[in-house]
């Protein structure tokens, strides 16, 4: 168990539908980042959070949003789907204090599966 | 912008033998470059990690090198495993204090028996 919880494990829908992954920090650790991974591909950085607020933005698209709530789990919410968004969805959270990185610890991913 | 750049994109090896996997990045400002290893269909879990103020770090059969002058930073793998077989990741920091990182496209490790 990293300490990254991430639900759901699976999910299968049909395009156009709306779906919503969500994510659990681990302890302690303020930021949180989604990525995109599909058959393989390379980690595709969608979006940031950092305590709350949106820090940074990738290759996101405009029907996808995400958001980070006051206790710090976040939600990434993927809408109008097409064949193409079928992939697994990673969040990993992340910690930093001062000028040391401690890099990123990955959740278990979102297989997503659109039909 | 900030890029990590990371070659091969696969590599095969016979077990046994030795494995490198070279990074370069652009910005001088890095100080924090991991190597994350993702097997099949699971998450891409941390292997090592090196701080520019250390040249070399080992850890029994994996070792990080960097060179902060060329920008450039390499993984070793010797003695390989079929259980090494995987793709590998590097990173490298950006953004100042946040702790953000930026990752390489990704090397797809096979070891052979």
């Amino acid at each position: 168990d990293s300490g990254v919880t991430q639900t759901p494990k699976h999910l299968i829908t049909a395009t156009g539908q709306r779906v919503t992954l969500r994510c659990s920090p681990r302890s302690g650790d303020l930021s949180v980042y989604w990525y995109q991974q599909s058959l393989d591909q390379g980690l595709q950085f969608l979006i940031q959070y950092y305590n709350g607020e949106e820090r940074a933005k990738g290759n996101i698209l405009e029907r996808f949003s995400a958001q980070q709530f006051p206790d710090l789990h976040s939600e990434l919410n993927l809408s109008s789907l097409e064949l193409g968004d079928s992939a697994l969805y990673f969040c990993a959270s992340g910690r930093s204090q001062g000028a040391n990185n401690y890099g990123y610890t990955f959740g278990s991913g979102t297989r997503l599966t659109v039909v | 912008g900030e890029n990590v750049e990371q070659h091969p994109s696969t590599l095969s090896v016979q077990e046994g033998d030795s494995a490198v996997i070279k990074c370069t990045y652009s910005d001088s400002a890095s100080n924090y470059f991991p190597w994350y290893k993702q097997e099949l269909g699971k998450r891409p879990q941390l292997i090592i990690d090196i701080r520019s103020n250390v040249g070399e770090k080992k850890d029994q059969r994996i070792a990080v090198t960097l060179n902060k002058t060329a920008k450039h930073f390499s993984l070793h793998i010797t003695e390989t495993q079929p259980e090494d077989s995987a793709v590998y990741f590097c990173a490298a920091s950006y953004g100042g204090s946040q702790g953000n990182l930026i990752f390489g496209k990704g090397t797809k490790l096979s070891v052979k028996p």
